[in-house]
């Protein structure tokens, strides 16, 4: 069975780091894209960031350009994204994300059941 | 980045209505339209690609059409299972975007 469980979330201050991460499984990790998502607190969708199955491309909303980065343990079949300088508009729900299809264009048929970031003092 | 603008965004509607939701994109996205749903405290859920494409397991009631900047998603007659929030996403470039969300509330 595919699934993808995110972990990592929680309660951090304005200007902290938090590290998500996203266990895999049922899919062959390598060959699959798989991004990150992430909804406010009663709002809609917001692509973040994203890497290619070989690993060789990464791709970030400008929102957290030059503050998060993505990266991955491909033995581990697990995704990550490290977060820093994170501000109150990061707060969110974090879901991982499968690319349908051995493509790099982010349409997402499985999703992990997310990971609550809260950023406040 | 391209925009993309859902209408309505709320929708109250009874077992058995017919449903249409509107999305419009800024620019042209044809053919890389996706709808989702998403149920209270869940994860989206991928229901149509390429504008008018089912997914795997899907109910037919589900359906949509369109081209270019303007789309919509149609259900044929709504179930209880469908009460939910509804997106669309334009997948043209790798920054994708999401339309706000369409909430299908009970009547």
């Amino acid at each position: 069975e595919l699934q993808l469980l995110e972990s990592g979330g929680g309660l951090v201050q304005p200007g902290g780091s938090l590290r998500l991460s996203c266990r895999t499984s049922g899919f062959t990790f390598t060959r699959y894209a798989v991004s990150w998502v992430r909804q406010a607190p009663g709002k809609g969708l917001e692509w973040v960031s994203g890497m290619s199955g070989s690993g060789g491309a990464t791709y970030y909303a400008d929102s957290v350009k030059g503050r998060f980065t993505i990266s991955r343990d491909s033995p581990k079949n697990t995704l990550y994204l490290q977060m820093n300088s994170l501000r109150g508009e990061d707060t969110a729900i974090y879901y991982c994300a499968k690319i349908r299809g051995p493509t790099i264009v982010p349409l997402f048929d499985y999703w992990g059941q997310g990971t609550l970031v809260t950023v406040s003092s | 980045d391209i925009q993309m603008t859902q209408s309505p965004s709320t929708l109250s509607a009874s077992v058995g209505d017919r449903v249409t939701i509107t999305c419009r994109a800024s620019q042209s996205i044809s053919p890389w339209l996706a709808w989702y749903q998403q149920r209270p405290g869940t994860a989206p859920k991928l229901l149509i690609y390429k504008a008018s494409t089912l997914e795997d397991e899907v109910p037919s009631r589900f359906s949509g059409s369109g081209s270019g900047t303007e789309f919509t998603l149609t259900i044929s007659s709504l179930q209880p299972d469908d009460f939910a929030t509804y997106y669309c996403q334009q997948y043209d470039s790798f920054s994708s975007t999401f339309g706000q969300g369409t909430k299908v509330e009970v009547k």
